[in-house]
């Protein structure tokens, strides 16, 4: 499976913005890339997705680099309900349902 | 529409013993997949049932077993527990319309500990 890297760990202000990078330069033409949480004593749940273009959703947004070697989630306005463990994935089809999970970024939200 | 439930909750062992943790997917959902989640390892896939077949397997040894049954309800079996098979048990159900886009929707977890 590609691989991604991810910072350890991230900071941010509650109401503010927050941009968790990504970088998988070894990803394929046909990898999506999936952004997963996990906050604390929950199992992950799903955030968003994509393959070429920026998506939006009611959760965040998935800005991805022309190149698709990097992208960003953008949480607009982050919450003390956003922290958690943020985990960049790529989906191979031929992976099924499989998700490989990082380390991931543990987002912490000051008040 | 009612989540994905995992029982029991918590389970303590010894080890050399047997386990068996049980997961009802969302009404619907076909593909179940289990993972185990430990502080040192991080969520690493155990393995996928779909329509009652195992359809892909992660990197664990033969000791964890699992099994769907035609309701979509899964069970996954550890024999011989060992210290290290302390963990959280995840369960995960999708759709599997697609193998690169579809989301998996996870339960709380069992948390098992082998004293």
């Amino acid at each position: 499976d590609a691989k991604t890297t991810q910072p350890n760990s991230m900071e941010s202000n509650e109401e503010e913005p927050v941009h968790l990078p990504c970088n998988h330069s070894t990803i394929s033409g046909t990898d999506y890339i999936h952004w997963y949480r996990q906050l604390p004593s929950q199992g992950p749940e799903y955030v968003i997705h994509g393959l070429t273009s920026n998506v939006n959703n009611r959760m965040a947004s998935l800005a991805i680099a022309e190149d698709r070697k990097s992208s960003t989630l953008i949480l607009h306005r982050a919450t003390l309900r956003d922290a958690a463990v943020y985990y960049c994935i790529l989906r191979e089809e031929t992976s099924g349902s499989r998700l490989t999970f990082g380390e991931g970024t543990q987002l912490t939200v000051n008040p | 529409k009612a989540g994905v439930t995992q029982t029991p909750r918590y389970l303590i062992k010894t080890r050399g013993q047997q386990v068996t943790l049980s997961c009802s997917p969302i009404s619907g959902h076909r593909s179940v997949s289990w993972y185990q989640q430990t502080p040192g390892q991080g969520l690493q896939f155990l393995f996928e049932y779909f329509s009652e077949t195992q359809r892909n397997k992660g990197n664990f040894p033969g000791r964890f077993s699992g099994r769907q049954f035609s309701n979509s309800r899964s069970e996954m079996n550890v024999s011989t527990l060992e210290l290290g098979d302390s963990a959280l048990y995840l369960c995960a159900s999708s759709l599997r319309t697609s193998g690169t886009t579809d989301t998996q929707y996870f339960g709380p977890g069992t948390r098992l500990t082998v004293l």
